[in-house]
């Protein structure tokens, strides 16, 4: 139930093109969802992200859809450039009263923009 | 901010030798994370602590790893004795556990680990 499931497990997309990466979870609890953008060498780094509260959250060509009766969330990245070329990793969260929050993350979907 | 610092960048070393790794947070974060990436399992999480204590260390796979945060500036992940299955990178992350904040983790580059 602490799962996060994502897919694809890689994405080769156009430039130009539409990337999407859809994650699925279990647990009701979780209120909050990242979307974490890894290069290679690098550490991963926050996104964007979402509450549940709204079921859509734009941020530049950076899209979250979420579905809060399906248990779905989804990254659209729209006018994909060779530069988004990443692992992406979704995440959830939920406030469980303790100081801090665990980060539980998604497999990852590896992302070539071909150009 | 110069962020989470991690060190060594790469770590090769023997089957059966104490391996540490290190980790400084950026200052002012009050909660750190150890995690364990490798391409069959994925970003695992190890251990976390908050205010230097640790909360959470289901994560840790066996006894021969370690954690510790001696103080807020400072944590450290111990593998021994090394084994070739510990090859991975390691990460290390911090955040600052208030309101919307506690959300946000910051990583560092990685340890890259290579055990032979």
């Amino acid at each position: 139930q602490q799962q996060v499931k994502q897919s694809p497990q890689s994405l080769i997309v156009q430039k130009g093109g539409i990337s999407i990466i859809n994650c699925a979870y279990e647990n009701t609890a979780f209120d909050y969802f990242p979307w974490y953008q890894q290069f290679p060498g690098k550490g991963p780094a926050l996104l964007i992200a979402i509450r549940p509260d709204v079921s859509e959250k734009k941020e530049g060509r950076f899209t979250i859809s979420f579905n809060k009766s399906a248990k779905q969330f989804s990254l659209h990245i729209m006018d994909s450039q060779p530069g988004d070329s990443a692992t992406y990793f979704c995440a959830a969260s939920y406030d469980y009263g303790g100081a801090t929050n665990k980060l539980i993350f998604g497999t990852g979907t590896l992302l070539a923009v071909q150009p | 901010d110069a962020g989470v610092i991690q060190s060594p960048r790469h770590e090769v070393t023997e089957m059966g030798q104490e391996v540490t790794l290190r980790c400084k947070p950026i200052s002012g974060h009050n909660s750190l994370f150890w995690y364990r990436q490798t391409m069959m399992r994925g970003l695992e999480l190890l251990i976390y602590f908050n205010n230097n204590v640790p909360i959470d260390d289901s994560g840790m796979p066996e006894d021969r790893f370690s954690a510790k945060m001696p103080n807020a500036s400072f944590s450290t992940l111990k593998i021994q004795p090394s084994e070739p299955r510990d090859s991975a990178v390691y990460f290390c992350a911090s955040s600052f556990a208030t309101g919307v904040a506690k959300n946000i983790q910051y990583f560092g580059a990685g340890t890259r680990l290579s055990v032979l």
